[in-house]
């Protein structure tokens, strides 16, 4: 395939419900990122992962923020109990492996989150 | 955290202009990045700067990594219609095994035609 895929591109949801968005990455790439934008901002790192495992959860805003990675590719980013506070642009990149200098990270087109 | 201090916040110039901006840091990163993200889509890579010192250029698109690791500009000659986006640095550095990127808070160039 081509590039990084997000979905859905737009989620409108109402406070309080659960959402979930998916990154697909670029075929054969082992490292796959998740960051969060908020409007007119940089990127805010939130997790990464390596092959399934995600060894830094770090950036992950509040323990209402999961996610998994299956297969070594896709991976799905849950939202439980939305906020307001959690509108902004999930994006998601993909780099051919991780830990090595010079390796660029691919970034997808995001899903635009609004919490009403 | 590592922060990055991005300037101009935004910038307002006439077609054909030459535009400079710049990152700062108190962190230092063995990588610098720049980025240009288009309205409804991720940032894409531009120019990346793998030295402390190293000067690199892509096209009208010319970077450098400064000496101290803690900072990079990036210029722009002879502006277009199409270099109209916001332009965000990134200092990259290995945490857990991960190329950890942080970013700047971006530049908006807007060209007057």
């Amino acid at each position: 395939g081509a590039g990084v895929s997000q979905s859905p591109s737009n989620k409108v949801t109402e406070k309080g419900k659960d959402v979930e968005l998916r990154c697909d990455p670029i075929s054969g790439h082992t490292a796959l990122y998740w960051y969060r934008q908020s409007l007119g901002q940089g990127l805010e790192f939130l997790i990464y992962f390596q092959g399934n495992s995600a060894p830094d959860k770090s950036g992950l805003p509040s323990d209402r923020f999961s996610a998994e990675r299956t297969g070594g590719s896709v991976s799905t980013l849950t939202i439980q109990r939305t906020q307001q506070e959690d509108s902004a642009v999930y994006l998601c990149a993909s780099s051919l492996v991780s830990g090595r200098a010079g390796d660029t990270q691919y970034f997808g087109p995001g899903t635009r989150l609004t919490v009403l | 955290g590592q922060q990055l201090n991005q300037s101009p916040q935004s910038m307002f110039i006439q077609e054909g202009e030459d535009v400079s901006m710049n990152c700062t840091s108190s962190s230092i990163f063995n990588t610098w990045l720049w980025y240009k993200q288009d309205p409804g889509e991720g940032p894409v890579l531009l120019i990346a700067l793998y030295k402390a010192g190293e000067l690199t250029s892509n096209g009208r698109l010319t970077a450098q990594f400064g000496t101290t690791r803690k900072d990079s500009f990036l210029n722009i000659s002879a502006s277009i219609p199409s270099d109209v986006g916001i332009y965000f640095c990134a200092g990259q550095l290995l945490i857990q095994g991960a190329q950890k990127l942080v970013f700047g808070q971006g530049t908006r160039l807007t060209i007057n035609p």
